[in-house]
């Protein structure tokens, strides 16, 4: 299957920072990228999906201007959790699907920490 | 609204073993089902999936039915090895055709096997 590089796997940050996490398909053109996250003994969420070249598209409740989604290549997405907290700690998964494309292939996820 | 049940783990079985792992879910329509598998430090990869009632999913020696009568989609193995020591994930999505875009996952079963 196609792969799905997520960068990086652990990052730990002091809270008021800025932490990018990025998501790449190596081998395919993602038309459409999608971040999850998920909370201890949680089920994974949705939080936004992304098409190239457009505004990410968020779930209710999620924040747009803390969780920061840029999809500018076919190849790269990004989430930036802008300011982040104690409560931001949690782990992000990318998943990334072609235009026609029925299989989302997903990277191996980030572990965040804010202390 | 959607959502997906799976039973909780850790699950530990010797070598050999039969596994089932439970999964029911509540939709209001017709999803399609998958497993997925996560092994250590990697992504989330489709084990298997079904996109209508009665549909048995299956790869690498695991299955999954389609019961729609009993809004259940257990994953089931005849005999487990250590390599199959991971987490598992059951979901579902309302997408028509079975994208696997906005996906609503369970809280994952890890599971250990011993030799």
């Amino acid at each position: 299957g196609a792969v799905v590089s997520q960068h990086p796997s652990r990052v730990i940050c002091k809270s008021g920072t800025s932490v990018k996490i990025e998501c790449r398909s190596l081998d395919f053109q993602a038309t459409t990228m999608f971040w999850y996250r998920q909370f201890p003994k949680k089920s994974l969420m949705l939080m936004a999906t992304s098409n190239e070249g457009s505004k990410a598209t968020y779930e209710q409740g999620v924040e747009k201007d803390k969780f920061l989604i840029n999809h500018a290549s076919l190849t790269l997405s990004t989430l930036t959790v802008t300011s982040a907290h104690p409560e931001d700690s949690s782990f992000y998964i990318c998943s990334a699907s072609t235009l026609r494309g029925t299989e989302a292939f997903f990277g191996q996820g980030t572990r965040l920490t804010v202390v | 609204g959607n959502s997906v049940t799976q039973m909780e783990g850790p699950v530990t079985l010797s070598e050999e073993a039969f596994l089932t792992i439970n999964c029911t879910y509540t939709a209001t329509g017709y999803p399609s089902l998958f497993w997925y598998v996560q092994y250590p430090g990697e992504g989330l990869q489709l084990l298997l999936k079904a996109t209508k009632a009665d549909d048995k999913g299956s790869n690498k020696g695991f299955e999954a039915t389609y019961r729609k009568e009993t809004t259940s989609f257990h994953l089931e193995k005849g005999s487990v090895q250590v390599s199959d020591s991971a987490v598992y994930f059951c979901a579902l999505t309302m997408n028509y055709g079975g994208s696997q875009g906005n996906l609503i996952f369970g809280k994952g079963t890890k599971l250990s096997v011993k030799p």
